[in-house]
């Protein structure tokens, strides 16, 4: 079955850090250009990230630029999104997805993410 | 980078057709043909409708279609149904090596 499962998400305070994980099967992970993408509650989707399928090069909105950082281990088919000086607007379901040209085909159940102290 | 613009709702009586317009500029939706379309139910991850601007993936209907008018790209819903009411969002790819999802649209069958 061609699927993602993320986990990871939890209660963070401002200024914390938390990395984010999805795991990949049911295709060829390693080929697979991928994304992070986020949506807080109630609002709608803002793209964050997109890694190739090498892990090389990657892409951050602006909102998230030197305090997020994609990556990937195609030996584990897991994408991470490692999230640094975390702050309240970072508060949002975190979904993972696989890149179609251009377009996100599969997507992850999502997990939550909530900055707060 | 500014999200594109949708309508905030739309709605159609069962059967009827209805129309969601996005709109940006010539950095992302006039520049580039990598629009694509997302469905979301309340509480579930979105589905990809439409993509490359016209083109649908395996398995959604034929109900379902995309064009793009320079910096205006749109999707149709034909024939429309109970369980077409959702959260529809365009996305494109953006200058700078960048994506950009529009605001949202609620479509409501009447």
């Amino acid at each position: 079955e061609v699927q993602l499962v993320e986990s990871g998400g939890g209660l963070v305070q401002p200024g914390g850090s938390l990395r984010l994980s999805c795991v990949a099967s049911g295709f060829t992970f390693s080929s697979s250009w991928m994304h992070w993408v986020r949506q807080a509650p109630g609002k709608g989707l803002v793209w964050v990230s997109r890694i190739d399928g090498d892990g090389s090069p990657t892409i951050y909105a602006d909102s998230v630029k030197g305090r997020f950082t994609i990556s990937r281990d195609n030996a584990k088919n897991t994408l991470y999104l490692q999230m640094s000086f975390l702050r309240a607007e970072d508060t949002a379901v975190y979904y993972c997805a696989r890149d179609y040209y251009a377009g996100l085909d599969i997507w992850g159940q999502g997990t939550m993410v909530t900055v707060s102290s | 980078q500014s999200a594109l613009t949708q309508p905030p709702s739309a709605s159609g009586s069962p059967g009827q057709s209805v129309t969601i317009s996005c709109t940006g500029t010539s950095s992302d939706v006039g520049n580039y043909n990598y629009v694509s379309w997302y469905q979301q139910h309340p509480g579930k991850a979105p589905k990809l409708m439409i993509y490359e601007v016209t083109k649908r993936p395996s398995g959604v209907p034929d109900r379902f279609s995309g064009s793009k008018s320079g910096n205006t790209a749109s999707l149709t819903v034909s024939g429309l149904q109970a369980e077409d009411e959702a959260d529809y969002y365009c996305k494109s790819y953006a200058r700078s090596n960048n994506f950009v999802f529009g605001t949202g649209t609620k479509v409501t069958v009447l």
